[in-house]
């Protein structure tokens, strides 16, 4: 069965404070990991795809990386306005997307 | 801008009334549009999947004589829930996979908040 988790599920930094969001897992024929952005009362919003191991994607503060087992997003001195829960999906060779429970980031000034 | 939009995106009712909520892909035919449910500080739920001109999937406990799924056209579907009940208070969010540019994903309209009283 196709599986996704993340960790942390809540991540508190200062301004400032770089850090990593972790998504693991566990799928049979991964076609793309997806990475996306909600914010309170929204929809998510798509930030990045990575197709294979070895690829990274980046923008503005964020970095989005690709192993086999797992994908990171790193978020390079972080502003209060990067706070959001971010979600993390796979897609499998079923095609659906398995997405993962979230990390809620909250970035204090 | 938004790819996928949603309406209306806030809606209260009585209980036993129904409420539709519509999807529509902007700029791009969506072969397939899923409807998620999720509720305050959860992740997305799937609910169903539909492909246009044809019945949704629906995932395993959920009603569909209760959330009714029409994929009308590549850019539209509509979720209707009937009878509505208290329980079934809660943020529904459409998503459109499609083609934008060159990335092919899923992408999501803003969500309807429901509340049913």
């Amino acid at each position: 069965e196709d599986q996704v988790t993340q960790s942390p599920e809540a991540l508190r930094l200062q301004e400032g404070e770089s850090s990593s969001l972790n998504c693991s897992y566990t799928v049979s024929g991964l076609r793309g990991l997806f990475w996306y952005r909600q914010d309170p009362g929204k929809g998510p919003e798509f930030l990045f795809t990575l197709y294979s191991a070895g690829e990274e994607k980046e923008k503005e503060r964020l970095k989005a990386t690709l192993t086999k087992k797992e994908s990171f997003l790193h978020i390079t001195a972080p502003k209060p306005e990067d706070s959001a829960t971010y979600l993390c999906a796979v897609q499998a060779s079923g095609q659906n997307f398995v997405f993962g429970p979230g990390t809620r980031l909250s970035v204090l000034p | 801008g938004a790819v996928v939009s949603q309406h209306p995106s806030r809606v209260i009712c009585k209980s036993g009334t129904s409420v539709k909520i519509e999807c529509r892909s902007l700029d791009f035919q969506a072969t397939t549009m899923f409807w998620y449910r999720q509720f305050p500080k959860q992740s997305l739920m799937l609910m169903a999947t539909s492909n246009e001109g044809s019945k949704a999937t629906y995932e395993q406990g959920v009603e569909k004589d209760k959330f009714l799924i029409n994929h009308a056209s590549l850019t539209l579907s509509t979720l209707t829930v009937t009878s509505a009940h208290p329980e079934d208070s809660s943020f529904y969010i459409c998503s459109a996979r499609g083609t934008v540019g060159v990335v092919d994903t899923q992408y999501f309209g803003p969500g309807t908040r429901l509340t049913v009283l």
